[in-house]
């Protein structure tokens, strides 16, 4: 079973709107830490944010925000007030328990329209 | 502070050849990973090395990849014989001390690789 799964491939946003990015996740373990990056045409990973599971208020970082509910195994990332420059790959993975291994998902494109 | 290095930005074989990827991280940084992006997914943990150590190498189809870090600083990834399937992106990435909470992993530009 897939650990980490976005099912949206890719999404279309206009400037200055929110737009919401879904991650689902599947473990066992009671402690572990889901993290968002983000991954322009240049290649590189950016980390965004990150939560972790006994957090109690959901992630917050600037116009990033982790929308995280536990009991449907859901770690949304919300983009507020789109840019331009948010138009990139963004990948959700977690890492579970002890385990330095971080898992990632397939990734969903975001585009960004004037 | 500077990033994450990584050389060469891209590289084009034959399949059976060997290649070899370099990578210095963020100064000071004791962890380093190295992950296999292929196109259409998400990176892949290849090997993890803390210092010059490695922690986990799970992953590593060792029959054809090797890496190193001999003085817990900047490290190599070697193919040989590279695939087809090998052909992706070479991403490595540093952090502080791995499994500290959020762990922040900063990644270099990566290597894309193609094996012709």
């Amino acid at each position: 079973a897939q650990k980490i799964t976005q099912t949206q491939p890719g999404m279309f946003v206009q400037e200055k709107e929110a737009v919401t990015l879904d991650c689902t996740y599947d473990t066992s373990d009671p402690s572990y830490g889901l993290f968002w990056y983000k991954q322009p045409s240049s290649g590189e990973m950016i980390f965004l944010i990150y939560q972790g599971s006994y957090d109690q208020q959901n992630a917050t970082e600037g116009r990033y925000s982790l929308n995280f509910q536990k009991a449907r195994k859901s770690a949304n990332l919300v983009i507020s007030a789109s840019q331009l420059g948010d138009s990139a790959m963004y990948f959700c993975a977690m890492r579970e328990g002890t385990s330095y291994i971080p898992t990632f998902g397939r990734g969903t494109s975001l585009i960004v329209h004037p | 502070e500077a990033g994450v290095a990584q050389s060469p930005r891209y590289k084009i074989i034959e399949k059976r050849q060997s290649v070899a990827f370099w990578c210095n991280p963020i100064s000071g940084h004791a962890t380093l990973y190295w992950y296999q992006q292929i196109l259409g997914q998400g990176p892949k943990l290849l090997i993890q090395f803390q210092n010059n150590g490695v922690v986990d190498d799970s992953q590593l189809p060792k029959d054809r990849f090797s890496a190193e870090r001999l003085k817990g600083v900047d490290s190599t990834l070697k193919i040989q014989p590279a695939k087809l399937e090998d052909s992706a992106v070479y991403l490595c990435a540093s952090s502080t001390i791995a499994g500290s909470g959020v762990d922040e992993q900063f990644f270099g530009p990566g290597t894309r690789l193609t094996v012709l």
